[in-house]
């Protein structure tokens, strides 16, 4: 079964810009949810669509958003990007009970 | 708010010697998650703990839950140089917090020889 997948791995914008990132879950997986990673914040959790519908969201600002699509794909959107905005964004899809499963990220640097 | 913790943060050991990095969560949930981070890379699954009692082994590692204590416990058997990496421990929110994953601050491993 292929894993997680995420594009881009690597992304530079500037400050003011608007950046999309997407996810491919598991084939099967219909759970998608959305993770920043900063060294001065640790993991936090962004959002989790399932069925393409918004289930959680973590208590980020209205720049971050999401959505998800029929074939279980998602996308993040940010807008008016802010130099704290860097950050390895991580994407992770699961079943049922099992583990949420993490892609490879993508890496956002913000100048 | 849920909040997990993690210790010690670094850890720094000899090949060969034991040790345990514990992770305490704040309010009640049965599903708590280990997972592996190497430099520069994404998070690999561990272990999945789901009730209370449950443990679980994979080579030197082994995990264990006690939701009453609200205690999870990495335990690290003769400890070898591949398993230097940042080990997190996260509680899934799903059913309590309309949260998924809450994550502890990760702790560093490093094996020396």
């Amino acid at each position: 079964k292929a894993g997680v997948t995420q594009t881009p791995r690597y992304l530079i914008k500037t400050r003011g810009q608007q950046v999309t990132l997407s996810c491919s879950p598991i084939s099967g997986h219909r759970s998608v949810s959305w993770y920043q990673q900063t060294p001065g914040q640790g993991l936090q959790f962004l959002f989790e669509y399932f069925s393409e519908t918004q289930r959680n969201k973590g208590n980020f600002p209205g720049r971050f958003s999401g959505r998800q699509f029929s074939n279980s794909r998602s996308e993040m959107n940010v807008s008016t990007l802010e130099l704290g905005d860097s950050a390895l964004y991580l994407c992770a899809s699961d079943g049922t009970v099992e583990t949420q499963y993490f892609g490879p990220g993508t890496r956002l640097l913000v100048l | 708010e849920l909040k997990v913790e993690q210790n010690p943060l670094f850890l720094s050991m000899q090949e060969g010697k034991n040790y345990t990095i514990y992770c305490n969560y704040s309010t009640t949930s049965d599903r708590l998650y280990w997972y592996r981070q190497d430099p520069g890379k994404s998070l690999e699954s561990l272990f999945v703990l789901l009730s209370n009692g449950a443990v679980k082994q994979e080579g030197r590692l082994m995990a264990s839950l006690d939701t009453k204590a609200r205690l999870s416990t990495l335990h690290i058997t003769a400890a070898v140089h591949d398993l230097s990496a940042t080990y997190f421990c996260a509680v899934d929110g799903l059913e309590t917090s309309g949260s998924r994953l809450t994550f502890g601050e990760g702790t560093q491993l490093t094996v020396n020889p």
